[in-house]
């Protein structure tokens, strides 16, 4: 069985551009999870698409948004690029839908800001 | 929101010693605690899971331990070989209706000496 495939694995960008970041969820899943680990803060809840919508988001600006397609794969766009926003970006896909409990992870996607 | 601090955030043991690490949670509706051991330049793989109706759950040298009434959960990975040194997290999350993402811990990097 394929994991959660996520892509670029790696995305340089100059301060004030826009980032697209893709995420493929583990086949049958339909709960997409994007995490957030940079230096120093962990990894942090950024946002949960279940069904194709977006069921809830952590504590980030409206700058970084997403979406999820019928397919169930997910896309984060993070908008007027900042230093800060350079981090690994994980993507994990869970088996379940609203009462999920299992998360899978990604390889992740580097984003660089310069 | 939840809150999880987990000890030590590094931990050095001999190949073959046992190694322990602990968490604390600060949200008692909290319900699903699983554990993510991260390799250099990976994603986090989900090792290890406890549910909150249960005290205790073991898989061959890994076991995790769930105190509810204290809060706090712990894992326990005996007889350590060098493949287990990473950067071990826990985290905590309500699974239900309004559920959000993982809340993690800041991680402790384990280190099998040899």
């Amino acid at each position: 069985e394929a994991g959660v495939t996520q892509s670029p694995t790696h995305l340089i960008k100059t301060r004030g551009q826009q980032a697209t970041l893709r995420c493929s969820p583990i086949s049958g899943h339909t709960s997409v999870y994007w995490y957030q680990q940079a230096l120093g803060l962990g990894l942090q809840f950024l946002l949960w698409y279940d069904e194709g919508e977006e069921r809830n988001r952590g504590n980030f600006p409206p700058r970084f948004s997403g979406r999820q397609f019928p397919n169930y794969s997910s896309e984060l766009n993070v908008n007027a690029l900042e230093l800060e926003d350079s981090a690994l970006y994980l993507c994990a896909s869970s088996p379940l839908g609203r009462d999920s409990y299992e998360q899978y992870f990604g390889p992740g996607t580097r984003l660089t800001v310069t | 929101g939840e809150n999880v601090e987990q000890h030590p955030s590094t931990l050095s043991v001999q190949e073959g010693d046992s190694a322990v690490i602990k968490c604390t949670y600060s949200d008692s509706a909290s319900n699903y605690f699983p554990w993510y051991k991260q390799e250099l330049g990976k994603g986090p793989q989900l090792i290890i899971d406890i549910r909150s109706n249960v005290g205790e759950k073991k898989d061959q040298r890994i076991a995790v331990t769930l105190n509810k009434t204290a809060k706090h959960f712990s894992l326990h990975i005996t007889e350590t070989q060098p493949e287990d040194s990473a950067v071990y997290f826990c985290a905590a999350k309500y699974s239900g209706g309004g559920a959000d993402g993982l809340t993690f811990g800041k991680g402790t990097h384990l280190i099998i000496q040899p």
